[in-house]
């Protein structure tokens, strides 16, 4: 099956500017994750959908973060404005797990955000 | 917040040699997972071992947990160049719904 698809691969922005990841998840998974990861850290959930609906976003900055899962398929990240602590890895993830059911996640490759 | 700690944060040993990492956590969970992470890459799912169960196998790996003490340890037999990455645990929380990770630790193999 294909991976979960994410782009772009890189991006380098200045502070204050503004910057959006794309995710395309497994077909048929119906959870999509958004992880931030910062360098030598473990992954931190930013925000959970099953289907197009948001299941925890009490870890997403909401005064600049934002996320949507239109049709409850491909889903985008946006910073808005970018800080220079914002400068991280930005996992998407999917799995099949229906709400309870949290099965092994799938990762794409990941976005690698500089903020300069 | 981060649930699970690794321990060693860094691990570097022989190829052939065994590498075993430990990772322990706070609250009860419904399982633990290991992942690991190529550098630059995303994370692979490695194992999976629920709540009720004491030991795992995969291939070369070898998972257990213990949930009275509250921790988990990861053996990789007869190590090999390829096995060189960060190994993350994370641990999906009794009554929520995600997975939260570990800081990792990073596995150097040495030919």
């Amino acid at each position: 099956e294909a991976g979960v698809a994410q782009s772009p691969r890189y991006k380098i922005i200045e502070k204050r500017q503004s910057v959006a990841f794309w995710c395309n998840p497994i077909s048929g998974h119906a959870t999509l994750y958004w992880y931030q990861q910062i360098l030598g850290q473990g992954p931190k959930l930013l925000i959970q959908f099953q289907n197009n609906g948001v299941v925890d976003d009490s870890q997403l900055p909401k005064d600049r973060f934002s996320a949507e899962r239109l049709k409850g398929v491909d889903s985008t990240l946006k910073i808005q404005p970018a800080k220079l602590e914002d400068s991280a890895v930005y996992l998407c993830a999917s799995s099949l797990g229906m709400r309870g059911q949290i099965r092994p996640e799938t990762f794409g490759s990941g976005t690698r955000l500089t903020v300069v | 917040s981060q649930q699970g700690e690794e321990d060693p944060q860094a691990l570097s040993i022989q190829e052939g040699e065994n590498a075993t990492m430990n990772c322990s956590y706070k609250t009860s969970i419904n399982n633990l997972q290991w992942y690991r992470q190529n550098s630059g890459r995303g994370l692979v799912h490695l194992i999976l071992i629920r709540s009720n169960e004491r030991e795992k196998h995969s291939g070369r790996l070898r998972v257990t947990l213990d949930t009275s003490k509250k921790s988990s340890s990861l053996l990789i037999t007869a190590s090999r160049a390829a096995d060189t990455a960060s190994y993350f645990c994370a641990t999906e929380i009794q009554g929520a719904q995600k997975l939260v990770f570990g800081q990792g630790t990073r596995l150097t193999i040495n030919p």
